[in-house]
C-alpha cells in the first residue's frame, strides 16, 4: 500500500539544523509533489514547501526561504527537508504529504525539539 | 498573501448534521481541500477539490463551495467525527491552511 516513513524524532540546541526524511512506498515516486507541512503543539497546520521529485524542483514558503532546502534521491524513493537556524517556535512535528489535488497520503510526523 | 477563516469551533448534537465553513476571497474559483485530524494523528484527507471524496471517508461527508465561502457538511454526525477540521488551497503555488475548526459531538 501506498506509505510515506518519516525519520525519528530529534533534538536539536538553537542555531543548529535538522534534516527530516520521508521515504515512500506503493507508487511511483516521480509521479506526485511531496509537501512539507508542520504542526507546533496545540496549533494549526503551517506549509512549508514542496517538492517536485520528478524534476528536484523544490518551492519554499516565504516564511522558510533561506532557511530551507528540501532534496531527493530518487534512487531510493526518499524527499528530504532540512531546516536551518533553529529556534525553540521550530519546535513542532514536522509531516511530509503526497500530492496538489488534495494531500492524499501523509507520512506519521518527525518531533523536533530545539531546545538549549 | 492569501487568508483563509475558519470558525474556532462548532458543536453538532450526535446525529445531526454539522457544517463547517471556510471563508476567502473568492474562494469559489479555487479547489478547496478538508483535512481531519483527531489527536496525535496525521491530518487525513476527507475531501478533495471541493468536493470529491476519497476512497474510504463516508458519503456522510460532503463539500461545496462558491463565492467567498467553501462548506464542508457531515450529516448523521458520529462520535468518532469530533476532530479539527482544515480547509487548503492552492494560490498562485502556495499551499495555505485554515487555522481549523475543532469540532464538538455533543
Amino acid at each position: 500500500q501506498v506509505q510515506l516513513v518519516q525519520s525519528g524524532a530529534e533534538v536539536r540546541k538553537p542555531g543548529a539544523s535538522v534534516k527530516v526524511s520521508c521515504k515512500v512506498s506503493g507508487y511511483t515516486f516521480t509521479r506526485y509533489e511531496i509537501n512539507w507541512v508542520r504542526q507546533a503543539t496545540g496549533q494549526g497546520l503551517e506549509w512549508m514547501g514542496w517538492m517536485n521529485p520528478n524534476s528536484g524542483n523544490p518551492g519554499y514558503a516565504q516564511k522558510f526561504q533561506g532557511r530551507v532546502t528540501m532534496t531527493r534521491n530518487a534512487s531510493i524513493g526518499t524527499v528530504y527537508m532540512e531546516l536551518g537556524s533553529l529556534r525553540s517556535d521550530d519546535t513542532a512535528v514536522y509531516y511530509c504529504a503526497r500530492g496538489y489535488n488534495g494531500m492524499d497520503v501523509w507520512g506519521q510526523g518527525t518531533a523536533v525539539t530545539v531546545s538549549s | 498573501s492569501y487568508e483563509l477563516t475558519q470558525p474556532l469551533s462548532v458543536s453538532v448534537a450526535l446525529g445531526q448534521t454539522a457544517r463547517l465553513t471556510c471563508g476567502g476571497k473568492n474562494i469559489g474559483n479555487k479547489n478547496v481541500h478538508w483535512y481531519q485530524q483527531k489527536p496525535g494523528q496525521a491530518p487525513v484527507l476527507v475531501i478533495s477539490r471541493d468536493s470529491s471524496r476519497p476512497s474510504g471517508i463516508p458519503e456522510r461527508f460532503s463539500g461545496s463551495n462558491s463565492g467567498n465561502t467553501a462548506t464542508l457538511t457531515i450529516s448523521r454526525a458520529q462520535a468518532g467525527d469530533e476532530a479539527d477540521y482544515y480547509c487548503q488551497v492552492w494560490d498562485t503555488n502556495i499551499a495555505v491552511f485554515g487555522g481549523g475548526t475543532k469540532l464538538t459531538v455533543l
